[in-house]
């Protein structure tokens, strides 16, 4: 059974720094991996999605690895804003559709 | 493009008592997905449609839970009697196989509040 671990559970950073989000899972075996941003109250908003054939993805001020050998994936923010408070969850897909979630990172970017 | 739909947003309810939730996912997506989100957990997959067909149910607690995608588009997941356990947000997510990415759409979900 796969489980997906993200460390740290919480993260208080001020406005403009770098920040790293880590992601690990048990079984190598997977097709992808989804980060996904969730805002207190609210629905799951998609950020990157890395196939399982890539390395990484990048979306503006964010980059997504995957290292399936080590079974890891880090969510680099750069630059850091106060929008950017929110709750960020890995998602594991071990078959083409089901996807096994993590527990999340709060993060909150302070002024 | 409009996104995935749920209502209700907000559900308070007795146990006991039923409840339904409804789901209309994104045009064209055709793999329909539920999911129950317990206070600071991530999402667990109840039920998996392809188009009108659940092929993974495995999670559903089939005793009070059922669920039904009528047409392959809209669905309904339903449960009766509620308990205090299961107060919780329901998700619903949908995705486009076609494009061979699997990535998930996810709606905003209904809180379910049982008391």
């Amino acid at each position: 059974k796969q489980e997906v671990t993200q460390i740290p559970a919480a993260l208080s950073v001020p406005e403009g720094e770098n920040l790293v989000l880590n992601c690990s899972f048990t079984d190598s075996a997977i097709y992808n991996l989804q980060w996904f941003r969730q805002d207190p109250g609210k629905g799951l908003t998609s950020l990157l999605l890395i196939q399982s054939s890539q390395r990484e993805q990048t979306s503006g001020r964010l980059n997504a690895s995957l290292d399936k050998s080590s079974g890891r994936s880090t969510l680099y923010i750069a630059a850091s804003q106060p929008g950017d408070s929110a709750t960020y969850l890995c998602a594991v897909g071990g078959t083409a559709s089901k996807l096994t979630f993590g527990t999340g990172t709060r993060l909150q970017v302070t002024l | 493009e409009a996104g995935v739909v749920q209502s209700p947003r907000y559900k308070i309810i007795e146990k006991k008592q039923p409840v339904a939730f409804w789901c209309n996912p994104i045009s064209g997506h055709n793999t329909l997905y539920w999911y129950r989100q317990n206070l600071g957990q991530g999402p667990e997959l109840l039920i998996r449609y392809e188009n009108e067909e659940a092929v993974d149910d495995s999670q559903l607690p089939k005793d009070r839970f059922s669920a039904e995608r009528l047409k392959g588009v809209d669905s309904t997941l339903k449960i009766q009697p509620a308990e205090l356990g299961d107060s919780a947000v329901y998700l619903c997510a949908s995705s486009f196989p076609g494009t061979g990415s699997y990535e998930q759409y996810f709606g905003p979900g209904t809180r379910l509040t049982v008391t």
